[in-house]
């Protein structure tokens, strides 16, 4: 059973970095048919697409946060992580780590870590 | 970019059928998947690639695709159905939510 779970810091101050890891259980990260993703929800607001890797380590952002988003991945540990910079209060949101079944021109999310809360205040 | 529509809300009585709307631009050419989440917990995958349920989701829940609409539908509403549906979609490269629908089990 493949099983994820965030860690980071549960505040950040505005202006700066938000960190977070995924670190995956049960699974390889080095699955080829798999994709791996942050996702996000605001508080009382729904779900938003934030990028994925891959664990050649090509990425692919949301248009949205591609200036501030970095995820990469290390394949040594199962873990792959977030960077999104210049963070605002706006940013504070439960974050996900899930793993898309990525079929052709197709993706799916049929694993999820159980989120973490991630607030940006002074 | 590409955009999904879902209602804010959809009632249900009891024991009826829950029919969930997910609007695009002919997104009956893309496949949707759908995703039950219940008050603090992760998102669940209960359809995959149109109508396809995994493993451990009743056969209550349903999916159709076609025109501009897919659609979930559940049979047989049960309280433990109450919770906000997602669906989504891959569009050149990206994935792609829709904002969400909050079904209550009347």
């Amino acid at each position: 059973q493949v099983q994820l779970q965030e860690s980071g810091p549960g505040l950040v101050k505005p202006s700066e970095t938000l960190s977070l890891t995924c670190t995956v259980s049960g699974g390889s990260l080095s699955s080829g048919s798999y994709q791996w993703s942050w996702i996000r929800q605001p508080p009382g607001k729904g779900l938003e697409w934030i990028g994925y890797i891959y664990y050649t380590g090509s990425t692919n952002y949301n248009s949205s946060l591609k200036s501030r988003v970095t995820i990469s991945v290390d394949i040594s540990k199962n873990q792959f992580s977030l960077r999104l910079s210049s963070v605002s209060a706006a940013d504070t949101a439960v974050y996900y780590c899930a793993r898309a079944l990525f079929l052709g021109a197709d993706c799916s999310y049929d694993y999820w870590g159980q989120g973490t809360l991630v607030s940006v205040s002074s | 970019s590409y955009e999904l529509t879902q209602p804010l809300s959809v009632s249900v009585a009891l024991g009826q059928t829950a029919n969930i709307p997910c609007g695009g631009n002919n997104i009956g050419s893309k496949n949707v998947h759908w995703y039950q989440q219940k008050p603090g917990r992760a998102p669940v995958l209960v359809i995959f690639r149109d109508r396809n349920r995994p493993s451990g989701i009743p056969e209550r829940f349903s999916g159709s695709n076609s025109g501009n609409t897919a659609t979930l539908t559940i049979s047989r509403a049960q309280a433990m159905d109450e919770a906000d549906y997602y669906c989504q979609v891959w569009d050149s490269t990206t994935v792609v939510f829709g904002g969400g629908t909050k079904l209550t089990v009347l």
